[in-house]
């Protein structure tokens, strides 16, 4: 059973850029979550997508967008790149459900603004 | 809101020794608990899990108990290997809600294990 795929794994990008990073999830599973993982402050929600919706949105200024295709795969936006956007961005599946709430990361995608 | 706190780290050991890292929650009703493993360059990966009170989660040697009298769920592995060294984090989830998908993690623990 194929895990979680991200792409690219790496990217450099200018301040003022816009980017886009692709997640695709385990098969069977029509969630998928999005995570920025800096040094300073640790794992942040920034949004979960079900069945084409977004279902739940963290705290991120709306420069971070996100959407998710009928397949389930999902893309999350970042435009007007700052330099604290450098980071590392997670995407984790999971089923989606109440019942089950277990999630798969995928490798992740290390953006790096200049 | 809900929110995981985990023990200060860096913690470092000699290979074999006993390994305790500690993790607190607070959350309303009955969330799930899980610990996930970092290694360098990697993503995260489910260490274990416990979906209610009491219950045991196990994985390559490493145990959590979930005790919700005192909201802890403490990972522990009896003899650990240098190949354990890697940033462990300890997570929540609350299913349904505002709380779909997302899960809340600690601050993360960097263990290194010497031979």
């Amino acid at each position: 059973k194929a895990g979680v795929t991200q792409t690219p794994r790496y990217l450099i990008k200018t301040r003022g850029q816009q980017v886009t990073l692709s997640c695709s999830p385990i098969s069977g599973h029509r969630s998928v979550s999005w995570y920025q993982q800096t040094p300073g402050q640790g794992l942040q929600f920034l949004f979960e997508y079900f069945s084409e919706t977004q279902r739940n949105k963290g705290n991120f200024p709306g420069r971070f967008s996100g959407r998710q295709f009928s397949n389930s795969r999902s893309e999350m936006n970042v435009s007007t790149l700052e330099l604290g956007d450098s980071a590392l961005y997670l995407c984790a599946s999971s089923r989606g459900d109440r019942t089950n709430t277990e999630a798969f990361f995928g490798q992740g995608t290390r953006l790096t603004v200049v | 809101g809900n929110s995981v706190t985990q023990m200060e780290g860096p913690v470092t050991l000699s290979e074999e020794a006993f390994l305790t890292i500690n993790c607190t929650y607070t959350a309303t009703g009955y969330p799930s608990l899980f610990w996930y493993v970092q290694y360098p360059g990697e993503g995260l990966q489910l260490l274990l899990k416990a979906t209610k009170a009491d219950d045991k989660g196990s994985n390559k040697g490493f145990e959590a108990t979930y005790r919700k009298e005192t909201t802890s769920f403490h990972l522990e592995k009896g003899s650990v290997q240098v190949s354990d060294s890697a940033v462990y984090f300890c997570a929540l989830s609350n299913a349904g809600g505002t709380s779909y998908g997302k899960l809340t993690f600690g601050q993360g623990t960097i263990l290194t294990v010497h031979p």
